[in-house]
């Protein structure tokens, strides 16, 4: 009974392509997460949502742009990735986590290997 | 905005020997500092947190003590195991998660 999902779990493309990594929550949480970890195993926000509404958005290229077609769902689309994009990502959500509300616990899936060559 | 220092980046240990890892942060407005525990291959998970209101909390085998004016907070872990082999992290925020940032991490290896 998985509670934050995703898919794929290991990518590989090349340059300059197009690709989305999907994030499924299955604890009706409000708030969910996109990290970045690098090869040095440093973890960096990069974006949050809460009801569906963008909370946190960091210093990350255009080139990343989130979509949350529901609150259950946060899904990550890169265009035109580069060398640097290579990464684990991870999604995670929280119960709480919007304007004035209480975060809790960041519960994180498993997590997506992206390699670009 | 946050700025989180984690030390050791490595820390070995004997099975049974006692484990501490160091963490400060910058940002006076925080006042939520969880630890994370990531294994090979996973997502971090929450191992034991601690709010600004609160000095010292302990579950078991770790505790969490914290500093808030000299804005720093320590994991302890007692009588390691193998299984507690992993990366750590520890990461502050504000309770409602603005500023959330993770420190670099402390590679824990408890050796039989």
């Amino acid at each position: 009974d998985t509670a934050v999902s995703q898919t794929p779990k290991y990518l590989v493309t090349q340059m300059g392509n197009d690709k989305s990594i999907k994030c499924e929550q299955n604890l009706g949480h409000d708030t969910m997460y996109w990290y970045k970890q690098d090869s040095k195993k440093f973890l960096k926000i990069m974006f949050s949502y809460n009801n569906k509404e963008l909370i946190i958005n960091e210093t990350v290229p255009n080139r990343f742009s989130p979509k949350s077609p529901d609150k259950a769902h946060l899904n990550l689309h890169i265009n035109s990735l580069e060398l640097g994009d290579s990464a684990v990502y991870f999604c995670a959500s929280s119960q709480g986590g919007g304007p004035g509300g209480w975060m809790g616990e960041q519960y994180f899936g498993p997590g997506t290997r992206l390699t670009v060559t | 905005g946050e700025n989180v220092e984690q030390h050791p980046s490595t820390l070995s240990v004997q099975e049974g020997d006692s484990a501490v890892i160091k963490c400060t942060y910058s940002d006076s407005a925080s006042n939520y500092f969880p630890w994370y525990k990531q294994e090979l291959g996973k997502g971090p998970q929450l191992i034991i947190d601690i709010r600004s209101n609160v000095g010292e909390k302990k579950d078991q085998r770790i505790a969490v003590t914290l500093n808030k004016t000299a804005k720093h907070f320590s994991l302890h872990i007692t009588e390691t195991q193998p299984e507690d082999s992993a990366v750590y992290f520890c990461a502050a925020s504000t309770s409602y998660g603005q500023n959330f940032v993770f420190g670099p991490g402390t590679r824990l290896s408890v050796l039989p």
